[in-house]
């Protein structure tokens, strides 16, 4: 069965700074790996996706996700945040034919 | 392009009391799922639908109907409302179920039973 680890529930980070959400899974099969956000009272929106080829994906707001199969992770980044990007971030994984599993979430809080 | 709607937004319920939380989509998607939010606990799928007439089990099915006649409407029944079953509850749907497109998620139904 696959699941999904979110090893820090909560990251607080100063403006401007580089901050790295992490991600592990397990699966013995292939996958396809997902980030979600979520900003306060709202519903989760998909952040970006990883599903063949290049190991290295971009969101449009600056967030990049690196999919490592040897070391099972899939963690997001971002070179310097802003105040906006305060929210719940989940990563969530997918094989075909079988339904999407989400981690626990991080907490991303970013201090002015 | 409404997208994913979910109705009402919040709701009180007395224990015991049933309701039924709607959610309709206007993306011509075959799958719809329902998820509930607990603080700690991240998402836990509820129950789900590949497509119009087909609906099965998540992790936490208990106390929880659903029934797909039309593509478009995925409604969730609380049969006998339980102070467990305060949450946060969000509809999501997506293209297909067998292939890894991203889901779409409703703005949540914030349920409290008392």
């Amino acid at each position: 069965a696959q699941s999904v680890t979110q090893l820090d529930s909560q990251v607080p980070v100063f403006e401007e700074a580089p901050v790295e959400l992490r991600c592990n899974y397990s699966s013995s099969v292939s996958v396809y790996l997902f980030w979600y956000v979520q900003y306060p009272n709202q519903g989760l929106q998909l952040l970006l996706k990883y599903l063949s080829g290049s190991t290295l994906v971009e969101s449009i707001n600056g967030f990049e996700a690196e999919f490592n199969k040897s070391q099972t992770s899939f963690h997001l980044r971002k070179p310097s945040v802003h105040i906006s990007d305060t929210a719940e971030y989940f990563c969530a994984v997918k094989t075909s034919y079988d339904k999407v599993i989400f981690g626990p979430g991080t907490s991303l809080s970013v201090i002015p | 392009n409404a997208g994913v709607t979910q109705t009402p937004k919040f709701q009180v319920l007395k224990t015991g009391q049933s309701m039924t939380l709607q959610c309709a989509q206007d993306m011509n998607h075959e799958y719809m799922s329902w998820y509930r939010q607990d603080p700690g606990m991240g998402l836990r799928l509820i129950h789900y639908s590949v497509g119009a007439g087909i609906t099965d089990q998540g992790e936490v099915p208990n106390g929880y109907n659903v029934s797909r006649s039309t593509t478009e409407d995925f409604p969730l029944r609380l049969l006998s409302a339980a102070p467990s079953q305060t949450s946060v509850y969000f509809c999501a749907s997506s293209l297909a179920w067998d292939r890894a497109y991203g889901y779409t998620f409703g703005s949540g139904t914030r349920l409290t039973v008392v």
